[in-house]
């Protein structure tokens, strides 16, 4: 499955699909993102992360692709796993603190 | 030891009450924050401290004071608080203020005020 559009709140997955996670930012000069996982009633888990002379980083199943131009974010996730469901918080870093953007709430289907 | 640890995970409290939020991390990091977040909302910055002294307030209201007794505590100390100040009050460290970095989030205390 795939995300339909930006700044979505809810993304249902199947369980071993793909998922698109996208995040826009809003400071040009920001050189610095952070994905973060948030579980219910937890706090927020480092997934990964991008320097802006990065426009992609490859982790254990998770792919971030930063595009500059538009000012966007967004996290790949391979063959989806239940215990990917989360909140998922993209960070922009700005100077001396981060600003998290609205998040999106994956749903994993079995 | 890759934590922070918050203290207590979750406290009830009246309007009249005084009470404190405590924070710890032994990974030598020397930037500390306090973020607040409310149900389905983003992390919001509330506080940064940088090498013990506090470098940030997000115009935080005075019912929230922050303190930093030494680098490897954060403390939230909450008075006369409102009931639209519930929240899970998240506290982070990072190695410093102004490098790229991971922030580190502890676990959040969940504040109920009554």
């Amino acid at each position: 499955g795939e995300s339909v559009g930006l700044h979505l709140p809810t993304l249902s997955v199947q369980e071993g699909d793909n998922s698109i996670i996208n995040c826009a930012y809003s400071n040009s000069a920001s050189d610095y993102f952070i994905w973060y996982k948030q579980e219910s009633g937890k706090g927020p888990q480092f997934i990964i992360d991008i320097r802006s002379n990065m426009d992609k980083r490859q982790g254990q199943r998770v792919t971030v692709l930063l595009n500059k131009t538009v000012k966007h974010l967004s996290l790949q996730i391979a063959a989806t796993q239940p215990g990917d469901s989360a909140v998922y918080f993209c960070a922009e870093q700005g100077t001396y603190k981060y600003i998290f953007g609205t998040g999106t709430r994956l749903k994993v289907l079995a | 030891d890759t934590e922070v640890t918050q203290t207590p995970k979750h406290l009830v409290m009246g309007m009249t009450n005084k009470k404190s939020l405590k924070c710890e991390q032994h990974m030598g990091h020397r930037a500390m924050y306090w973020y607040k977040q409310k149900a389905k909302k983003p992390p919001e910055l509330m506080f940064v401290y940088s090498y013990e002294k506090l470098s940030i307030n997000e115009s935080v209201p005075s019912r929230f004071s922050p303190e930093c007794p030494n680098s490897s505590l954060l403390n939230l100390h909450l008075h006369a608080l409102q009931p639209e100040d519930s929240a899970l009050y998240l506290c982070a460290s990072s190695q410093e203020d102004t490098d790229t970095g991971e922030l580190f989030f502890g676990e959040g205390s969940r504040l109920t005020v009554l």
